[in-house]
C-alpha cells in the first residue's frame, strides 16, 4: 500500500519562481527520499534524508522533514523549465526493507 | 556504469500471449523490484526481492510472476496478459536495507491487444 502521499498532484508556475511539493506518509519511517522522473523515463534520486535530521540541501534543493507530522516538503528554488517533471518521495516500510513511492507531484515550470 | 537494463523497451503483444520482461542490473544490488506506472496511479509495486530465491508480493501482483535465480537478475513473467496489463513497467535496484538510493530502468511499454 501507499505510504506515501504528495501534494498538490499538478503544479504549474513560471519560470524564476520556487516550487514546493509535500509529501505526507502513516508511519513511522527510517528515511525519506525524492526522486525525479521525465515524462516516460525512468525515476532519479534527488536527495534522501533520514528521520533524525530536519532540513537537507543539494544544490536548488532544500528538503524538510517533520516526524512529529509524519510530512516531508521538496522546495526547488528559482525554478527552470527543465525542472518540468514528476517529482515523488519514496519512504521506507514498516520493517525498514521495502520501498513505497507516492503517486507524484508533476511540475510544470513554464517559460 | 551503474545500470538497470529492461527489455524490450517496447512491445505490442496479443491477449493471452505469454511474456518476459528481463531486468538486469550491474551492481551487485541484493534489491530488487518491479513496479507498474498507470496515469493519475502513480508507481504501484508488483513484486519485489530481497535476494537470490527470495521475493515478495507487492500491491498489484495479480497477473504477473517473478524469479530471482541469480542476483543480477530479476524477470517479470505474464503468463497470460490481459489488456488491463497495458501499462509502463518499471524494475528498479538497490543495496538492501533503508536508506540506500533506488537505480531505475529506462521502463518497458507494453501494450495487450
Amino acid at each position: 500500500s501507499q505510504q506515501g502521499e504528495e501534494d498538490p498532484q499538478a503544479l504549474s508556475i513560471q519560470e524564476g519562481e520556487n516550487a514546493t511539493m509535500n509529501c505526507s506518509y502513516k508511519t513511522s519511517i527510517n528515511n525519506l527520499q525524492w526522486y525525479r522522473q521525465n515524462s516516460g523515463r525512468g525515476l532519479v534520486h534527488l536527495i534522501l534524508i533520514r528521520s533524525n535530521e530536519r532540513e537537507k540541501h543539494s544544490g536548488r534543493l532544500r528538503v524538510t522533514l517533520d516526524t512529529s507530522k509524519k510530512s516531508s516538503s521538496l522546495l526547488i528554488t528559482a525554478s527552470r523549465a527543465a525542472d518540468t517533471a514528476s517529482y515523488f518521495c519514496a519512504t521506507d516500510d514498516n520493517y525498514g526493507q521495502n520501498f513505497v513511492f507516492g503517486p507524484g507531484t508533476r511540475l510544470s515550470v513554464l517559460p | 556504469e551503474a545500470q538497470v537494463t529492461q527489455n524490450p523497451r517496447y512491445l505490442i503483444t496479443v491477449t493471452g500471449k505469454k511474456l518476459t520482461v528481463t531486468c538486469s542490473q550491474n551492481m551487485n544490488h541484493e534489491y530488487m523490484s518491479w513496479y507498474r506506472q498507470d496515469p493519475g496511479l502513480g508507481l504501484r509495486q508488483i513484486y519485489y526481492s530481497m535476494n537470490v530465491e527470495v521475493t515478495d508480493k507487492g500491491d498489484v501482483p495479480e497477473g504477473y510472476k517473478v524469479s530471482r535465480k541469480e542476483k543480477r537478475n530479476f524477470p517479470l513473467i505474464l503468463e497470460s496478459p490481459s489488456p488491463n496489463q497495458t501499462s509502463l513497467y518499471f524494475c528498479a535496484s538497490s543495496y538492501r536495507g533503508a536508506g540506500n538510493t533506488i537505480y531505475f530502468g529506462e521502463g518497458s511499454w507494453l501494450t495487450v491487444v
